[in-house]
């Protein structure tokens, strides 16, 4: 499975753009992205996933290269309730196994 | 709310001890997986059912078993307990085997 790098931790002003990156550069053809955070000890929240084109949505926006070596997490207005870790998986689906590869992630800390 | 269940949310108990996890997926997931989060190791796969069979395993030890019924929900059973078993323990549904998991409130087990 693909191995991901991230930073171990970032900092980011409350209302501002916080910008998270991941290397993926071992990514095959066929593996999406998928980004989760954990605040303090909850449980992993789905934010976002794509494969080759950037994606959108309520939370967050994702930007995969078009080699598809790296990855951005954008959060556009971050808020206190941001503050958390932030995992870039690469996901494999094979044989019908659907498992996550949990790394060590980013503590994104907003501050006020 | 993910829409995923764990019960009960705190659990302490003795070494040598048995215990039962309880998940109950999202409404329609037929896949559940179990995931371990310690200190020392982060986050880990431990197991993967699709509709009631046992679809893959990761780092689970002998002493732990799960199993998936009719009615979908899930338990995780960890016996001979030791302290290093102290641990959150998450359980996530996706409605397929490909599909993007949901991750529960999670369980925190504490051996004493």
């Amino acid at each position: 499975d693909a191995k991901t790098t991230q930073p171990p931790s970032m900092d980011c002003a409350e209302g501002r753009a916080a910008n998270l990156p991941c290397n993926h550069s071992t990514i095959s053809g066929n593996e999406y992205v998928y980004w989760y955070r954990q605040i303090h000890s909850q449980g992993p929240q789905y934010i976002i996933h794509g494969l080759k084109n950037n994606e959108t949505n309520e939370m967050a926006s994702l930007i995969i290269t078009e080699d598809r070596k790296s990855s951005t997490l954008i959060l556009p207005h971050a808020t206190l309730r941001d503050t958390a870790v932030y995992y870039c998986i690469v996901r494999v689906y094979r044989g019908a196994t659907n498992k996550l590869i949990f790394g060590t992630g980013t503590l994104l800390a907003v501050q006020p | 709310d993910s829409g995923v269940t764990q019960t009960p949310k705190h659990l302490i108990t003795a070494t040598g001890q048995r215990v039962t996890l309880r998940c109950s997926p999202r409404s329609g997931d037929l896949s559940v997986y179990w995931y371990q989060q310690s200190l020392d190791q982060g986050l880990q796969f431990l197991i993967q059912y699709y509709n009631g069979e046992e679809r893959a395993k990761g780092n689970i030890l002998e002493r732990f078993s799960a199993q998936q019924f009719p009615d979908l929900h899930s338990e995780l059973n960890l016996s001979s307990l030791e302290l290093g078993d102290s641990a959150l323990y998450f359980c996530a549904s996706s409605a397929g085997p490909q599909e993007t998991q949901y991750f529960g409130p999670g369980t925190r087990l504490l051996v004493l």
